[in-house]
């Protein structure tokens, strides 16, 4: 079975500041994990995934995770967060790829951008 | 790219009635479809999985009569939620994949309030 934990359902940085947004994982197999952005009034969009290569994965908008199967974690980072990085975060697990219908998504995290 | 257009945005009836909520892959063909809901602070939990021509599969507690998936076309799939009741109230979503090894492209999400 798959699922994640997103601690903290809504994070607040300063503009320019780290974003640092956490996500831990439970999988009794090989995990692949994604990270979805939803603005408001709109679809969630893939951010980035992980499916076993690289552990440090790079994705839009200068967004990127490492996994790290040790901590079971997925953490969403990006150095300098921008107003437009407001928006709801979701973290998901999958059994594999060809699985990724079969999406565990975390609770949600809602990024607050103070100018 | 991939869009999925989801209708209405937002609807709000009253208990007893039926309300139906539409799913289109705009730009592609989806063979399958994938239908979601979201309680208040609480995961997108996959409802049920939708397949051209044939029927839903439902995951489990997800009463089959009560949500209703047809999927009459390659582009086109309906969740018509039946009888609805205040507990029905929530955010359900819809997604598609292009492809077998695609990743999901999901709609904008319909907010259900049953009064």
């Amino acid at each position: 079975a798959q699922s994640v934990t997103q601690l903290g359902s809504h994070v607040s940085v300063s503009e320019g500041a780290l974003v640092l947004l956490r996500c831990n994982y439970s999988s009794s197999v090989p995990p692949y994990l994604f990270w979805y952005v939803q603005y408001p009034n709109q679809g969630l969009q893939l951010l980035l995934k992980y499916t076993s290569a690289a552990t440090l994965v790079k994705g839009i908008n200068g967004f990127e995770a490492e996994f790290k199967k040790s901590e079971t974690s997925f953490h969403l980072t990006k150095p300098s967060a921008h107003m437009s990085d407001a928006a709801e975060y979701f973290c998901a697990v999958s059994a594999g790829w060809t699985g990724a219908n079969n999406l565990f998504f975390g609770t949600g995290t809602r990024l607050t951008v103070i100018p | 790219g991939a869009v999925v257009s989801q209708h209405p945005s937002r609807v709000i009836c009253k208990s007893g009635t039926s309300v139906k909520i539409e799913c289109r892959s705009l730009d592609f063909q989806a063979t399958t479809m994938f239908w979601y809901r979201q309680f208040p602070k609480q995961s997108l939990m996959l409802m049920a999985t939708s397949n051209e021509g044939s029927k839903a599969t439902y995951e489990q507690g997800v009463e089959k009569d009560k949500f209703l998936i047809n999927h009459a076309s390659l582009t086109l799939s309906t969740l018509t939620v039946t009888s609805a009741h205040p507990e029905d109230s929530s955010f359900y979503i819809c997604s598609a994949k292009t492809g077998v090894d695609s990743p999901l492209h999901f709609g904008n999400g319909t907010r259900l309030t049953v009064t």
